[in-house]
């Protein structure tokens, strides 16, 4: 069974700092996709980034980037620059390539920007 | 990115009542939604796969006579809580399959379900 694991819950960065999120994860697939979600006050869940397992390439989104390290089964958040508004809960989640139908969720990381 | 449109926000309703929560993909088809609960403070857990023209496949665990589930347009999928309780209050998201560019999911706002 996949697992994803964030070992952080709670972090806290001031402004204009840069904060790394932590999340491993779980499986004995080697094709999969692994994303990061913002989830704000409002709750909306929001799609921060995405990142696929073929690619070796880190996937970057403006402020947001990660650090994939698909041997170690790592995929760690970076995010430069904070704001204020990047406050939220920030959740890992996986997928396979085979089973589209379920994403699985970490139990997130609680961010606080400071001003 | 895509717009996934839930609605109500809120909802307050007596125990025994049922309550009707929709969930829109407004600028692309979904032939795939998906309905979770979250507890406070706590992650996503998925309840259902609802597939477009379809009976919906359930998670081990979830009721499928109180958590009815229709799906019967490409853009709208319903979420029923059926003679509602108490310890059904909770929030409840949706999501949509989006396979425009690669495979995403964009998740509505959310339903805060209070059952007094």
């Amino acid at each position: 069974a996949q697992t994803v694991t964030q070992s952080q819950p709670e972090m806290s960065v001031q402004e204009a700092e840069t904060v790394t999120l932590s999340c491993t994860y779980d499986t004995s697939e080697s094709n999969y996709y692994l994303f990061w979600y913002k989830q704000p006050p409002s709750r909306q869940m929001i799609l921060v980034i995405r990142q696929e397992a073929y690619k070796q390439q880190n996937a970057t989104e403006n402020r947001f980037s990660v650090n994939f390290q698909k041997a170690a089964k790592s995929f760690s958040l970076k995010i430069s620059d904070s704001q204020l508004g990047d406050t939220a809960m920030y959740f890992c989640a996986f997928m396979t390539y085979y089973n589209t139908d379920k994403l699985i969720f970490g139990t997130g990381t609680r961010l606080q920007v400071f001003p | 990115g895509a717009v996934v449109s839930q609605h109500p926000s809120r909802v307050i309703c007596k125990s025994g009542t049922s309550v009707k929560i929709e969930c829109r993909s407004l600028d692309f088809q979904a032939t795939t939604m998906f309905w979770y609960r979250q507890f406070p403070k706590q992650s996503l857990m998925l309840m259902a796969t609802s597939n477009e023209g379809s009976k919906a496949t359930y998670e081990q665990g979830v009721e499928k006579d109180k958590f009815l589930i229709n799906h019967a347009s490409l853009t709208l999928s319903t979420l029923t809580v059926t003679s509602a309780h108490p310890e059904d209050s909770s929030f409840y998201i949706c999501s949509a399959r989006y396979t425009g560019g690669g495979e995403k999911l964009f998740f509505g706002s959310g339903t805060q379900l209070s059952v007094l």
